[in-house]
């Protein structure tokens, strides 16, 4: 069946470090995949996206990876601030549909800044 | 504000009541989804319409579960005789037609109790 993991466990990273957030998937393969974060309480809000095509996205002080050989994402946050404290989700658009068949996410993982 | 809007943000019910939700999106998306979350896991994906047509109902939890957009603005979501197990986040997004892999826009959620 369809898997998608996240470090299921907390991250504690120190401010100004850089976070590394990994996404494994198997039995998928997707057209493209997408970064969310969450804040308690609150819906999702979309970080970022990549193509199957593409092996790296930038936005500020995020870099995403995708490597479909290995079925993995990594997303990273440089010069960490507290401020980047949260949930962040992975979620994968699968080939057929046009993403039309929503979003497949994985649990998250929380991230803590420490100052 | 022009985000996404959902009614009401809490609701606590009794084992066996019909509830229903309230959904506004972005004005200009045609695209609209609903997504079930529970406490520790990623949103699950329960349907989506484009425009007032819904293409994609397989998701959804089962036949007490039910949604509609009827004039392709905003959408409802129905449970009928709810169960303890329906506790949980209801999230709902939107995104526009632009292609494949948009992002979604989600709105702050309903939080169901079912007592």
């Amino acid at each position: 069946s369809q898997k998608i993991e996240q470090n299921s466990e907390a991250l504690n990273i120190q401010e100004g470090k850089t976070a590394t957030l990994t996404c494994n998937y198997t039995n998928y393969s997707p057209a493209y995949l997408q970064w969310y974060r969450q804040d308690p309480g609150r819906g999702p809000v979309f970080l970022l996206l990549i193509r199957e095509n593409e092996k790296e996205k930038r936005k500020e002080r995020l870099k995403v990876t995708f490597d479909t050989t290995l079925k993995q994402s990594l997303f990273h946050i440089t010069a960490s601030q507290p401020a980047d404290s949260a949930t962040y989700l992975c979620a994968l658009v699968r080939g057929s549909g046009g993403g039309a068949d929503g979003l497949t996410f994985g649990k998250g993982t929380h991230l803590i800044i420490q100052p | 504000d022009t985000g996404v809007s959902q009614d009401p943000r809490h609701k606590i019910t009794k084992r066996g009541q019909n509830v229903t939700f309230r959904c506004d999106p972005i004005s200009e998306h045609n695209r609209l989804y609903w997504y079930r979350q529970t406490l520790g896991q990623g949103p699950e994906f329960l349907t989506y319409f484009q425009n007032e047509a819904q293409l994609e109902k397989s998701r959804l939890l089962s036949d007490r579960f039910s949604a509609e957009r009827p004039k392709g603005s905003f959408s409802t979501l129905e449970i009928q005789r709810t169960e303890q197990g329906d506790s949980a986040m209801y999230l709902c997004a939107s995104s526009p037609w632009t292609g494949l892999g948009n992002e979604q826009f989600f709105g702050p959620g309903t939080r169901l109790t079912v007592l």
